[in-house]
């Protein structure tokens, strides 16, 4: 299965570290990407190639991955990062793309 | 500064051809990148729908490609999404994004702001 599974939800206080963990059979093959998703707005691009920032992206928000598991790491979270984040990869073979189901992060 | 934006009809009868364009600006279509099409049906998560580079080399969903044709244009800097035979679950926000496409590598770094398309009679 080329599927990817994310927490439906996380909830972290101001000033917390969020980690939203995705898991996925071809993420020892193909790299994990996360995306950043406000409500009524187009998905930004957070973590490329596991764990690399995109430039404009603070440096609060990490990514890490371990064989079948990417995670993404925000530290010292913040009112404005409240958000659904979704992991994107694609297959073993590289023939599609595909995303997890998206994580609902709520600052509390 | 690239920019991508989304055009086409808003509703769609059930049965009939959605039918959506991409217009690329900042960035010349054939500059060595795939262009894709993503979908998100409401308050729902993301979905890959096609993605085709500048010589028309294309990668479809595997759930979908029974009904999908992606197409470019690079005359108008433009790629262009055809789904057949909608019903009211192909309801979504599409999305154009600029896609890289590389051994190990596929995702999208820049994405238009998406455009709702409702199915129905």
């Amino acid at each position: 299965s080329s599927e990817l599974t994310q927490p439906p939800s996380v909830s972290v206080s101001p000033g917390q570290t969020a980690r939203i963990t995705c898991f996925g059979d071809a993420l020892p093959n193909q790299y994990g990407y996360w995306y950043q998703q406000k409500p009524g707005q187009a998905p930004v691009m957070v973590i490329y190639k596991d764990s690399q920032r995109p430039s404009g992206i603070p440096e609060r928000f990490s990514g890490s991955s371990s064989g079948t598991t990417v995670t993404l790491t925000i530290s010292g979270v913040q009112a404005e990062d409240e958000a659904d984040y979704y992991c994107q990869s694609a297959d073993s073979s590289a023939t599609y793309a595909v995303f997890g189901g998206g994580t609902k992060l709520t600052v509390l | 500064q690239v920019q991508l934006q989304e055009s086409g009809p808003g509703l769609v009868k059930p049965s009939e051809t959605l039918s959506l364009t991409c217009g690329v600006s900042g960035l010349y279509i054939s500059s060595g990148y795939y262009w894709g099409w993503i979908r998100q049906t409401p308050g729902k998560g993301l979905e890959w729908i096609a993605s085709i580079d500048h010589t028309g080399s294309s990668y479809y969903s595997p759930s979908l490609k029974s009904r999908v044709t992606i197409s470019v244009d690079t005359s108008k800097n433009q790629f262009s999404l055809n789904l057949r035979s909608v019903t009211a679950a192909d309801t979504a926000v599409y999305y154009c994004a600029k896609n890289t496409i590389t051994v190990g590598h596929w995702y999208f770094d820049l994405w238009g702001r998406g455009t709702l398309v409702t199915v129905s009679s």
